[in-house]
């Protein structure tokens, strides 16, 4: 099986803009969580995703949102940037409830200036 | 509120020791424990996890020591090779919440040939 996969790799936006991160889980996987990650205060968790709904979130502000599809891909968005999202956003997918082994993305560079 | 602490923050060993990796929690309705390795430019992959119906793990090198009643837990990598130089980060999740990793900070290793 192809593993998590996220889209774009590298993202290079300035203050003010907003952007969409994707991510695709594992095939058959349904649970999505997405992770920010800084040399400061490390893995954070920011939201989880089961069949396209929200069962789960971290403590970042409203600027910070998610979704996810009917085929379970799903996209995080950050509005009005500041230059402290600058971080590495990680995305993990696995199977169900009764799976706990979350797969990790790549990851995508999001760097604000 | 950092919810699990992992020391130390960084790790040299020679080529052949052991590696050891200590993380305290303080939810006690924590009840699943990963631990994942991280090289550069990568996700993090899941190394071994436990529960706490367990008090040790072992899968190949690496073994997991649990204490309940201490609520800490730790990763010993035997025999550690310089491929193994890497960031590890200990992690904990509620029951049926694994979706939800609260990681620790990251302990970078270095194994010195």
């Amino acid at each position: 099986k192809a593993g998590v996969t996220q889209t774009p790799r590298y993202l290079i936006k300035t203050r003010g803009q907003q952007v969409t991160l994707s991510c695709s889980p594992i095939s058959g996987h349904r649970s999505v969580s997405w992770y920010q990650q800084t040399p400061g205060q490390g893995l954070q968790f920011l939201f989880e995703y089961f069949s396209e709904t929200q069962r789960n979130k971290g403590n970042f502000p409203g600027r910070f949102s998610g979704r996810q599809f009917s085929n379970s891909r799903s996209e995080m968005n950050v509005s009005t940037l500041e230059l402290g999202d600058s971080a590495l956003y990680l995305c993990a997918s696995s199977g169900d409830r009764g799976s706990d082994t979350q797969y990790f993305g790549p990851g995508t560079r999001l760097t604000v200036l | 509120q950092q919810q699990v602490k992992q020391s130390p923050q960084s790790l040299i060993v020679q080529k052949g020791g052991i590696s050891i990796i200590n993380c305290a929690y303080e939810n006690t309705a924590f009840d699943y424990f990963p631990w994942y390795q991280q090289f550069p430019g990568k996700g993090p992959a899941l190394l071994i996890a436990i529960r706490p119906d367990v008090s040790e793990k072992k899968e190949g090198r690496f073994t997991i020591s649990f204490n309940k009643s201490a609520k800490q837990f730790s990763l010993h990598i035997m025999d550690s090779q310089p491929g193994d130089s890497a960031t590890y980060f200990c992690a904990a999740s509620k029951e049926g919440n694994t979706g939800k990793l609260i990681f620790g900070q990251g302990t970078t290793l270095q194994v010195k040939p």
